[in-house]
């Protein structure tokens, strides 16, 4: 089975702080996304990667960085945390262009 | 930009019932189609690939209509364990996925 993991479940953070929100899989995917999921707007994808040191901008690209050091491994960075970036964050790995994402079980983050 | 539609609801169905989403798509080249179950506060899960000719697995059926460019989900006999919002995704020529919104199912006792 695909294991997906992010490192928080829940994280609370202040204005204008930097934040780190970790995703490791496990089963050697090239590709790995971000989403952000909030009531009403459904999924919508804030960058991607098919490859190490490779990025794309989805959607919502903006107030968000992304980091693809490693295959396993897809951080997404938020410069200066907004109120406005409260929202359920999911990343997902992809074994294919084809294929199914899996998803890791989400981080709710809040910015106060 | 293209388009993936599904009736939101709430579809409140008896224990029981059979219950049928449909979700439309707007790019007629899309290749691939899958439907996840999300439960409340968590991660998508995938439920079903669906596949040109039709594919079941257990209670759940799920339908490719590629002239009327929709997919389908029957749930027969549903259980009150499948409350739960069901998201179709599309996976289009360029391997953009464009996601519905989802459909919330409640299943009463």
């Amino acid at each position: 089975d695909v294991k997906v993991t992010q490192s928080s479940r829940y994280l609370v953070k202040r204005t204008g702080e930097k934040v780190f929100l970790e995703c490791v899989q496990d089963m050697d995917h090239e590709n790995m996304f971000w989403y952000r999921q909030d009531p009403g707007l459904g999924l919508r994808l804030i960058y991607f990667s098919y490859d190490v040191k490779m990025k794309e901008k989805g959607d919502i690209p903006e107030g968000y960085s992304v980091s693809r050091e490693k295959k396993e491994r897809f951080s997404l960075i938020l410069e200066s945390a907004s109120t406005n970036q409260t929202s359920m964050y999911l990343c997902a790995s992809q074994q294919m262009l084809d294929s199914p994402l899996h998803f890791g079980n989400g981080t709710r983050l809040t910015v106060t | 930009r293209k388009e993936v539609e599904q009736d939101p609801g709430p579809f409140n169905v008896p224990e029981g019932a059979t219950v049928a989403f449909n979700c439309t798509y707007s790019n007629s080249a899309s290749q691939s189609f899958f439907w996840y179950r999300q439960d409340c506060r968590k991660e998508p899960k995938l439920l079903m690939s669906v596949y040109s000719s039709g594919n079941e697995d257990g209670r759940f059926t799920a339908q490719l209509n590629r002239a009327s460019q929709y997919i389908s989900l029957l749930i027969r006999d549903s259980k009150l364990s499948d409350s739960a919002t069901y998201l179709c995704v599309v996976n289009e020529v360029n391997y953009q996925l464009i996601w519905g919104a989802g459909t919330k199912l409640i299943i009463k006792p």
